[in-house]
């Protein structure tokens, strides 16, 4: 069975750090392109980064830009996220997904982990 | 960055048919494929619809996608209580080298 899980999600200050990580199985991880994607309370789905199954190829949202960093271990078959700077407005549930036959179409999504950046 | 807008929301009765839109512009819709996501309360995002009209394994037909310029469209048939959920289009965008999501659309059956 195809599944990601995401774990790291927590309480964490203003200005302080925070790792994610999204453990993959079933599936070749190492062919697929992934992505983190987040949803604030009572707001609509953003899309935060995505890196190629190379890592050659990595992309960030204008809004975590510099302050996160996506990374992955095809050996391991793992995601990362590593996010730095954290601000009020990170507060999300994050979750990291499959890309699968088009731009955009991910077809294979985690559980979703919570982040809460607060003092 | 969302620069996909849809509609709030939409309403059905059982049975009916509903149908949800999505514009947005000639660097993300215009260029590349639209996907449609649903959201039921309390779970992850589901893909309904990918590469303009292409339905995933598993997903029923009376769900169908077309798009047309820069405009997108989720066709929901046979309105069944459980397509009560949150529907969102998504596009990669060449000029912000993103991925943009619609602001969602909550589909109420009466």
């Amino acid at each position: 069975e195809m599944q990601l899980v995401e774990s790291g999600g927590g309480l964490v200050k203003p200005g302080g750090s925070l790792r994610l990580s999204c453990a993959a199985s079933g599936f070749t991880f190492s062919g697929s392109s992934m992505t983190w994607v987040r949803q604030a309370p009572g707001q609509g789905l953003e899309w935060v980064s995505s890196i190629n199954s190379n890592s050659f190829s990595i992309f960030y949202a204008k809004s975590v830009k510099g302050r996160f960093t996506i990374s992955r271990d095809n050996a391991k078959k793992s995601l990362s996220l590593q996010m730095d700077s954290l601000r009020a407005e990170d507060t999300a549930v994050y979750y990291c997904a499959k890309e699968g036959r088009a731009l955009g179409a991910f077809d294979l999504w985690g559980q979703g982990t919570v982040v809460t950046v607060s003092s | 960055q969302s620069v996909l807008t849809q509609p709030p929301s939409a309403s059905g009765t059982p049975g009916q048919g509903v149908s949800i839109s999505c514009s947005g512009g000639s660097s993300n819709i215009g260029r590349n494929s639209l996907n449609w996501y649903q959201r039921l309360p309390g779970t992850a995002p589901k893909l309904l619809i990918f590469g303009d009209n292409q339905r995933p394994s598993g997903v029923p037909d009376r769900f169908s996608g077309s798009k047309s310029g820069t405009s997108a469209s989720l066709a929901i048939s046979g309105l069944q209580s459980e397509d009560e959920a949150e529907y969102f289009c998504a596009a990669w965008d060449d000029t912000l080298n993103a991925v943009l999501f619609g602001g969602g659309t909550k589909l109420t059956v009466l």
